[in-house]
């Protein structure tokens, strides 16, 4: 079974500070992470997803990714109350289709 | 600009009845998931059809059959449902493999098994 793991939480922050979620995979041979965002009795929608080692940034959110480490994460900046949310990390499966979600982190910004 | 739609949105069975989710999507995507959210076990993926014509098991099949009945088009059925099967069910879709193309997720289908 490929694990992707996540502390539950919950995050607390206050509004305006920097959230930072992490995530680890297990199986070497994931090609591609993504970040999903799920508000309480909602779908999840996607944030972000990388494919390659190092930074992405879009708007608030950069997305880190250090495959020798099997280790991706999200940083929020000016975190806002709006974010407060379970952030769901993502990975590709042997497939190429099947994606390998962690439980999740509950992120809490408190105002 | 619907997305993924799925039907119906609450549901309430007895265990042994059966039961089919709709499931369709307006985007052109080529790839469709049927997904299942439990608390504490986050999503687990249930079968999953690459293109038209073809189906594939995920994690959690037992107690499932789909139809990929055409390019818009993916349904769940459950044949005899068991209190198990008590979840939170999404259906998603993507242009292709996942690798290089994201899932996008239905409004999801909550689902009672007494």
């Amino acid at each position: 079974q490929k694990e992707v793991e996540q502390n539950s939480g919950p995050l607390s922050v206050p509004e305006g500070a920097i959230a930072s979620l992490n995530c680890t995979y297990s199986d070497r041979g994931s090609q591609s992470f993504f970040w999903y965002r799920q508000y309480s009795g909602k779908s999840p929608e996607l944030i972000m997803f990388i494919y390659s080692n190092g930074d992405k940034e879009d708007g608030r959110f950069t997305a880190q990714l250090n495959k020798a480490s099997q280790y991706v994460s999200l940083l929020i900046r000016d975190s806002q109350p709006s974010d407060s949310a379970t952030y769901l990390c993502a990975v590709t499966g042997n497939s190429g289709y099947a994606l390998n979600f962690g439980k999740g982190t509950s992120l809490l910004v408190t105002p | 600009n619907a997305g993924v739609t799925q039907t119906p949105k609450f549901q309430v069975l007895k265990t042994g009845q059966s039961m089919t989710l709709q499931c369709a999507q307006d985007m052109n995507h080529n790839s469709m998931y049927w997904y299942r959210q439990d608390p504490g076990m986050g999503l687990r993926l249930i079968y999953y059809s690459a293109s038209e014509g073809t189906t594939d098991k995920g994690e959690v099949p037992n107690g499932y059959n789909v139809s990929r009945l055409n390019k818009r088009e993916f349904s769940l059925r459950l044949e005899s449902a068991a209190p198990s099967q008590t979840s939170v069910y999404f259906c998603a879709s993507s242009r292709g493999q996942v690798s290089n193309q994201p899932q996008h997720f239905g409004d999801g289908t909550r689902l009672s098994i007494l």
